[in-house]
C-alpha cells in the first residue's frame, strides 16, 4: 500500500464549480497536512496547511483533514480558469521535518 | 525577492556526460533538497541537507550526488547521466521550524533534463 493515494486526474469542470480534491493516507504519524498547487512549467507554492484534523478556510479554498479515516480535502469554491493547476496533497510526521507529496491532482476549470 | 534559483532550466545532454545542475537560495534557510518529479510518480526526493556540511540521501539518490559548502547553494550532480534520469527537477528551501509552524517548502522554476 503507497503512503499517500491522490487520483491524478484530470479533473474538469465549468466555472463556477465546487471543486473537491482528495487524498488519503497510511501513515497515522502524519500531523501536518498541507496543500501545494503547482502552474505549468512552475515549482510547487504552499496554497494551504493544517495541523492535526479539523477545517481550514480561506478565502475560496477550504481544507479539511479526518484523521480517523486518514483522508483530505480540499475544496475550491466558485472555480476560476486560474484555479487550473496540479494540486498536490502533502504530509509531515510528528519528527517535523521529511515532507510525502502525493501525486498530485490536474484540475481543469473551463469559463 | 525570497526565491531559489536554478539552472539551467532547461538541458539536452548525452547518456555519460557528467553535469551539474546548480541551485541557489537567498532566505537563510538550512534545509535544502533536490527533488524529481515523474508523470504519475510525483515529487521524489533524492537529497536532503540538513546545514552546511551535512547531506543525506532522499528517496531515489542513485545516480546523483549533490555537496553544501555554503548555506545558500545545493548543486545536484549526475556524474554519468541515462535516459532513467530524464525529468523535471526540482530545488526547494525551508527554514528549521517547529512542527506546528509547518515545514514550508519552497521551490526552484524546475529544471527540464533530457538525457539521450
Amino acid at each position: 500500500q503507497k503512503e499517500v493515494e491522490q487520483d491524478p486526474g484530470p479533473l474538469s469542470v465549468p466555472e463556477g464549480a465546487i471543486v473537491s480534491l482528495n487524498c488519503t493516507y497510511s501513515n497515522s504519524a502524519f500531523q501536518y497536512f498541507m496543500w501545494y498547487r503547482q502552474y505549468s512549467r512552475k515549482g510547487p507554492e504552499l496554497l494551504m496547511y493544517t495541523y492535526s484534523s479539523g477545517n481550514k478556510e480561506d478565502g475560496r479554498f477550504t481544507a479539511q483533514v479526518d484523521k480517523s479515516s486518514k483522508y483530505i480535502s480540499l475544496f475550491i469554491r466558485d472555480s476560476q480558469p486560474s484555479d487550473s493547476a496540479t494540486y498536490l496533497c502533502a504530509f509531515l510526521n510528528t519528527g517535523g521535518f521529511k515532507t510525502i507529496f502525493g501525486a498530485g491532482t490536474r484540475l481543469f476549470v473551463k469559463a | 525577492e525570497a526565491q531559489v534559483t536554478q539552472n539551467p532550466r532547461y538541458l539536452i545532454t548525452v547518456t555519460g556526460k557528467k553535469l551539474t545542475v546548480t541551485c541557489s537560495q537567498n532566505m537563510n534557510h538550512e534545509y535544502m533538497s533536490w527533488y524529481r518529479q515523474d508523470p504519475g510518480l510525483g515529487l521524489r526526493q533524492i537529497y536532503y541537507s540538513m546545514n552546511v556540511e551535512v547531506t543525506d540521501k532522499g528517496d531515489v539518490p542513485e545516480g546523483y550526488k549533490v555537496s553544501r559548502k555554503e548555506k545558500r547553494n545545493f548543486p545536484l550532480i549526475l556524474e554519468s547521466p541515462s535516459p532513467n534520469q530524464t525529468s523535471l527537477y526540482f530545488c526547494a528551501s525551508s527554514p528549521r521550524t517547529g512542527l506546528r509552524s509547518g515545514n514550508t517548502i519552497y521551490f526552484g522554476e524546475g529544471s527540464w533534463l533530457t538525457v539521450v
